[in-house]
């Protein structure tokens, strides 16, 4: 099982530059989230999918839109890159319901400059 | 806001040493209690997690301990090891909500 697969792994943007980080999920999990990691910061939570069809803002979502496209993928795009938005974004999945946990993907490294 | 407090933000001790890392929260309604590790380069893992029904978590060398009247919660890893340097994240979540709450993170380095 892949599990989490983000695409890519590595990015560097210059402002303004638009992309979309993928995310898929083989493991039919309901429920879909992307993080950001920061130093010092912990892991922050930028839009979740509770389930196929819905999406909701999370702690950090300004400059960012997300699109859950089906059951399996959800992605993150960023309009109008900005050097704020440098930082290793994860996608996690999870089956919710009692004690399931997050399962994370491996990240996408994002400079901006 | 933050919702899970983390405590302390890196910690180095000695191989077959006692780290502790704290974790505290406010929402009562939470009732899931995961920690992650996390390696460089690498996205989180699930490591061990409780439930607020049961004072103690024991895993091989991994223990949660769990206090439920002072909303503290704290991972203790017995006889660490220099490959368990990483960086370790508690969380918090209810079932009927669907967010997961992360502590700031602690990096542990375990010195040979």
């Amino acid at each position: 099982n892949a599990g989490v697969t983000q695409t890519p792994k590595f990015q560097v943007l210059k402002t303004g530059q638009s992309m979309t980080l993928q995310c898929a999920q083989d493991m039919n999990h309901n429920s879909m989230y992307w993080y950001r990691q920061d130093p010092g910061m912990g892991l922050r939570l930028i839009y979740y999918s509770a389930s196929e069809g819905t999406t909701d803002k999370g702690e950090v979502p300004n400059g960012y839109n997300v699109s859950r496209l089906n059951k399996r993928e959800f992605s993150l795009r960023l309009e109008s890159a900005a050097p704020s938005q440098t930082s290793v974004y994860f996608c996690a999945s999870s089956a919710r319901g009692r004690g399931s946990p997050l399962h994370f993907g491996n990240g996408t490294r994002l400079t901006v400059t | 806001q933050q919702q899970v407090k983390q405590s302390p933000q890196s910690l180095i001790v000695q191989k077959g040493g006692i780290p502790i890392i704290n974790c505290a929260y406010e929402n009562t309604a939470f009732d899931y209690f995961p920690w992650y590790q996390q390696f460089p380069g690498k996205g989180p893992a699930l490591l061990i997690a409780i439930r607020p029904d049961v004072s103690e978590k024991k895993e091989g060398r991994f223990t949660i301990s769990f206090n439920k009247s002072a909303k503290q919660f704290s991972l203790h890893i017995m006889d660490s090891q220099p490959g368990d340097s990483a960086t370790y994240f508690c969380a918090a979540t209810s079932d009927t909500g669907n967010q997961f709450y992360f502590g700031t993170g602690t990096s542990l380095t375990v010195i040979p």
